[in-house]
């Protein structure tokens, strides 16, 4: 089974207006943290926003807020006002407690292309 | 940003050839990390390193090997390059390797294995 699923393999959004993207997990540990990366087209991964499982509340940074609905296992990324500059690749990972727990699992992304 | 560094950034090479990577790092952390991004998987974890000469492997390590004698170094080698190798690797660092530490990451390396 997939430990992050992203189902969005691709967003087209007007500009200005509000995004959320989905990803979904799957532990069986207590501890975990849950991370957003940007990905632009130059390349490079750009971390965003961080949540931890025992954090009460979403976590925020700027724009970007984490929908975190641990019931569910979900750790969505909502981008609010969007900008032509947040079109990118958007990856969510997350890391495991325990022994061994260096390793960051990543989804296969969202392409997100905001629209004049 | 992170001080990281990647050289080559762009390199093709043939089947059978070794090919070392080089990650280098100005922020005097303890954890390095390789990996490579294909299309549909993600990054997937290659190896990683928790202090000078002290490594261990990723999901994805067969066919690769990696040394760190200094804590700003940590080198990818592919012993005898196969297409399959043909990928994006990025290094990332991070500075305690616990549950919170954020992984930061270099501008990566293309590789194409012809």
């Amino acid at each position: 089974a997939q430990k992050i699923t992203q189902t969005q393999p691709g967003m087209f959004v007007q500009e200005k207006e509000a995004v959320t993207l989905d990803c979904t997990y799957d532990t069986s540990d207590q501890s975990y943290g849950l991370f957003w990366y940007k990905q632009p087209s130059s390349g490079e991964m750009i971390f965003l926003i961080y949540q931890g499982s025992y954090d009460e509340q979403n976590a925020t940074e700027g724009r970007y807020s984490l929908n975190f609905q641990k019931a569910r296992k979900s750790a969505n990324l909502v981008i609010s006002a969007s900008q032509l500059g947040d079109s990118a690749m958007y990856f969510c990972a997350m890391r495991e407690g325990g022994f061994g727990n260096e390793k960051l699992t990543f989804g296969t992304g969202t392409r997100l292309t905001i629209i004049p | 940003d992170a001080g990281i560094t990647q050289s080559p950034r762009h390199k093709v090479t043939e089947t059978g050839t070794p090919v070392t990577l080089r990650c280098h790092q100005t922020e005097n952390h303890r954890y390095m990390y390789w990996y490579r991004q294909d299309p549909g998987h993600g990054l997937r974890l290659i190896h990683y390193s928790y202090g000078v000469k002290d490594t261990d492997k990723g999901e994805v390590s067969d066919g690769y090997s990696v040394s760190r004698s200094k804590t700003e170094d940590f080198l990818l080698t592919l012993e005898s390059a196969t297409s399959s190798q043909t990928s994006v690797y990025f290094c990332a660092i991070s500075d305690s390797g616990g549950l919170t530490d954020t992984q930061y990451f270099g501008p990566g390396t293309r590789l194409t294995v012809l």
